[in-house]
């Protein structure tokens, strides 16, 4: 159990245009979500927390009208890049944290979407 | 704030070797500990965990314990494999939002 699926994989868009990322927990529910980036051999950067049924929380340095993020449901949550620029090219990763129980707050991760602007 | 500190890599040994990632950690109160490995081009997967003092976190012949005294959390394993190349990240869970704290991660390429 505790799975978490991000859709696509990989996208290559183009500059000045806007890309959706997915991120479902397929058989939990998830109260909270993150969104991390991570650069080429590089830690992960969290860029906001999401809770659903509220806006996110960002991180210091992240633009949020940039980086959309919407938790719909305690299942999906979307970050959406707009008008994106060479410099969004990067690794992105979301994480689900269960709701309630004894494994309340352990992370599950998505296996990440690879992002290229041109 | 929280934060984790782990040995910087790359680390590059042997198979058969035996592997220590030191990790410490700074955080109010008691954290809960994980190790998580990623392969290449893979997501984060959670190798293992300890959400308490003394406790020892134990999976695919890694192990790691929670020493409050030392605020460590070292990764060993006993005898490393070829497809144990990935990079593992030490990372502590505090408080009430859930938010982890990554250290920068290690590199570790296992050699036949």
């Amino acid at each position: 159990g505790a799975v978490v699926s991000q859709h696509p994989s990989w996208v290559i868009c183009k500059s000045g245009t806007s890309v959706k990322i997915e991120c479902r927990s397929l058989d939990f529910q998830a109260t909270t979500m993150f969104w991390y980036r991570q650069f080429p051999k590089q830690s992960l950067m969290l860029m906001a927390t999401s809770n659903e049924g509220s806006k996110a929380t960002y991180e210091q340095g992240v633009e949020k009208d940039k980086f959309l993020i919407n938790h719909a449901s305690l299942t999906l949550s979307t970050l959406t890049v707009t008008s994106a620029h060479p410099e969004d090219s990067s690794f992105y990763i979301c994480s689900a944290a269960r709701s309630g129980g004894g494994r309340a707050g352990e992370q599950y991760f998505g296996p990440g979407t690879r992002l290229t602007v041109t | 704030g929280d934060s984790v500190t782990q040995m910087e890599g790359p680390v590059t040994l042997s198979e058969e070797a035996f592997l220590t990632i030191n990790c410490t950690y700074t955080a109010t109160g008691y954290p809960s500990l994980f190790w998580y490995v990623q392969y290449p081009g893979e997501g984060l997967q959670l190798l293992l965990k300890a959400t308490k003092a003394d406790d020892k976190g134990s999976n695919k012949g890694f192990e790691a314990t929670y020493r409050k005294e030392t605020t460590s959390f070292h990764l060993e394993k006993g005898s490393v494999q070829v497809s144990d190349s990935a990079v593992y990240f030490c990372t502590s869970l505090g408080g009430s939002n859930y938010k982890l704290t990554f250290g920068k991660g290690t590199l570790l390429t296992v050699n036949p």
